[in-house]
This record gives structure tokens, sequence and C-alpha cells, in this order.
């Protein structure tokens, strides 16, 4: 079945260092893949999104680039900051109006 | 433009117990779905509304049943609480049809957290 696979955490990192967030999915076709994003005592927000393979999605200094070919989807950060701390979910859905299959999720601790 | 909207925001129930959650969506949304995220856990798939009918159902029993109103809002009903059905309880509206990609983008809530003794 579609199931996605996120790298463990938590990953711990300083102020204004490099971020990767590894992803990758097993799904036939042409799913879409998203970024998720969890702040403390919040809900999931869209952190940013890709429908088709060698889309780049963007936002907030982060992005993600769809490989049909390694069927990854890494979330990476050349600078983070203290409030990027979080939990990070990449997610796909099998087709519009599908459900959404989420990993399980990496937490994020940025020392100042 | 208020989001998605969940009450309550925490409960406590005891084993063989009934609950409801309730949600109303992001204005513009037609689409309700509930997601089940246990601690440390991605978001796990319960259910969808659209037009006050079930459109797709994940792996939960019958236990977990729920409603659409006209007005597009929502209710996830647990019935027979097990101490394994603890957990935070994710509504996420959209709109049907996707956004402007066509991609599927939900609008979430903070959540409802289940506890079950």
């Amino acid at each position: 079945g579609n199931s996605v696979t996120q790298m463990e955490g938590p990953v711990t990192l300083s102020e204004e260092a490099f971020l990767t967030i590894n992803c990758t999915y097993t799904a036939t076709g042409y799913p879409s893949l998203f970024w998720y994003v969890q702040y403390p005592g919040e809900g999931l927000q869209l952190l940013l999104k890709a429908t088709k393979a060698d889309d780049k999605g963007s936002n907030k200094g982060f992005e993600a680039t769809y490989r049909k070919e390694t069927t990854s989807f890494h979330l990476e950060k050349g600078s983070v900051q203290v409030s990027d701390s979080a939990v990070y979910f990449c997610a796909l859905t099998k087709n519009r109006d599908d459900k959404i299959i989420f990993g399980k999720g990496t937490r994020l601790h940025i020392l100042p | 433009d208020a989001g998605v909207t969940q009450s309550p925001t925490h409960l406590i129930k005891t084993r063989g117990q009934q609950v409801t959650l309730r949600c109303s969506p992001k204005s513009g949304h037609d689409t309700v779905s509930w997601y089940q995220q246990a601690l440390g856990q991605g978001p796990q798939f319960i259910f969808q509304y659209y037009e006050e009918e079930e459109r797709q159902r994940g792996n939960f029993p019958d236990r977990f049943s729920g409603h659409q109103f006209p007005n597009y809002s929502s209710e996830l009903n647990v019935n027979a609480l097990l101490l394994g059905d603890s957990a935070l309880y994710l509504c996420a509206s959209s709109l049907l049809g996707g956004d402007a990609s066509g991609a599927n983008v939900l609008t979430f809530g903070a959540g409802s957290r289940l506890t079950v003794l």
C-alpha cells in the first residue's frame, strides 16, 4: 500500500545550521507530496507541496524537490531559526480528494 | 477569517463511555476529514465527509462514526471507548476538487485531546 517513511527524530541543531529531513514514499503512479508542520499546541499547517515529478515546493525558506527516480521528497533549509522548532510531517495523497497519508513525524529542536 | 475550530479542546472519559467531538470547517470549505494522532505518531485517517455523506473511510472500527450537517460542520462519535482511543483527534477541512494546483490541501484545527481512563 501507499506509505511515507521519514527520518526519526529528534533532530537537534544550532541556530543558522543547515537542515535536511529525509522523506521517502511508496506509491504507484504520481502522488502529490506535502510537508506539514505542527508547532506546540497547534494543529498541522501546510508548509509546502509538489504535485508532479521535479517540482520544487518552497515556503518560509524551506524547500523540497519531488524526485520520482528516488521516490523522495527531502525537506531542506539553509539556515534554521529557533522559531523553526516543531514537528515536521511528510505526507502524500494518491489522487485529488483522496485521503492524505502521513509519516510518523520528525521533531526538530533548534538551539540558540 | 476563522480557520477550523474544534471543541472541546480536552476531555477525559472512562472506558465504555461515548464521546462526541465537534468541528467547524474553514469558511468556503465543503469537505471535512477526521484524523487520529496518537502520541509520537503521525495522523491516521478516520473518514471524510462531503455533502453530508461519508465519502471515504480508513481502517477504523464501526465504533467510530460521524456526521456532517448542512452548514458543513461535522461531528465525530466514538462508542464503547477503549484505553487505546486516547489520542489527539484532528479535524481538517478542504475544498473538494483541490486548490488551484489541483492538490488536496487540508486546513487543520488544533485538535481535541481525548484521554480514556
